[in-house]
């Protein structure tokens, strides 16, 4: 059984603050790691998926870093709106076998004080 | 385009019955995962299809079933049923398996009485 873990488990902020998460995963037989956000009542909305050592990706405040050397990923939003507030999971893919579907972790629930 | 479809949305059933849960991917989408999501477990792999194969199952036991349909539109069966069921299941589709970004469906809320 692989295990995906994220931290924090949540996280209260205020709007402006800036904020970041982590994402920790097997470093070895690593493919991909996937962020989402998940909004209450609706459906997981995929953020980035990332491949590379080394990767970076943006979307408009929301950044990621990937580290597969050592099994992590960072999600960085900056300047945290209300609308941001949303659990926000990772979900790590590894090679071959039962490790090739995605593993979860159990997110990051994020609340946005206006 | 249309997103990823799911009915129903959301079911009651007794112990004991059985459940069909459909999923409609986005069109062109070839690939089709499920999931269970849980208060206590979150987000759970069920089963992955592609071009009507199962091509990986995750840890379930023998009472969770699927396929996939030529037109890529898949179900999940889940036979007599427990309370522990009552879940969330949600399906998603992506253009191949793989790295792709996979978009999720609204999902059933199943509730097991």
């Amino acid at each position: 059984i692989l295990n995906v873990e994220q931290s924090p488990q949540s996280l209260h902020v205020q709007e402006g603050d800036s904020t970041n998460f982590t994402c920790s995963f097997p470093s070895s037989n690593f493919y991909a790691l996937h962020w989402y956000r998940w909004e209450t009542a609706k459906s997981p909305e995929a953020l980035f998926v990332m491949t590379l050592n080394g990767d970076e990706k943006k979307k408009g405040r929301i950044s990621a870093t990937l580290n597969t050397k050592e099994g992590y990923s960072y999600l960085y939003i900056k300047g945290s709106q209300p609308e941001d507030s949303a659990t926000y999971l990772c979900a790590f893919r590894g090679l071959g076998g039962s490790a090739r579907q995605l593993t979860f972790g159990s997110g990051t629930q994020l609340t946005v004080l206006p | 385009k249309a997103g990823v479809t799911q009915t129903p949305r959301y079911l009651i059933k007794t112990r004991g019955q059985q459940v069909t849960l459909s999923c409609s991917p986005i069109s062109g989408h070839r690939s089709v995962s499920w999931y269970q999501q849980t208060p206590g477990q979150g987000l759970q792999f069920l089963f992955e299809y592609f071009s009507e194969t199962q091509r990986n199952k995750g840890n379930f036991p023998g009472r969770f079933s699927g396929r996939q349909f030529s037109n890529s539109r898949s179900e999940m069966n889940v036979s007599t049923l427990e309370l522990g069921d009552s879940a969330l299941y949600l399906c998603a589709s992506s253009l191949v398996t793989g790295d792709y970004e996979q978009y999720f469906g609204p999902g059933t809320r199943l509730t097991v009485t």
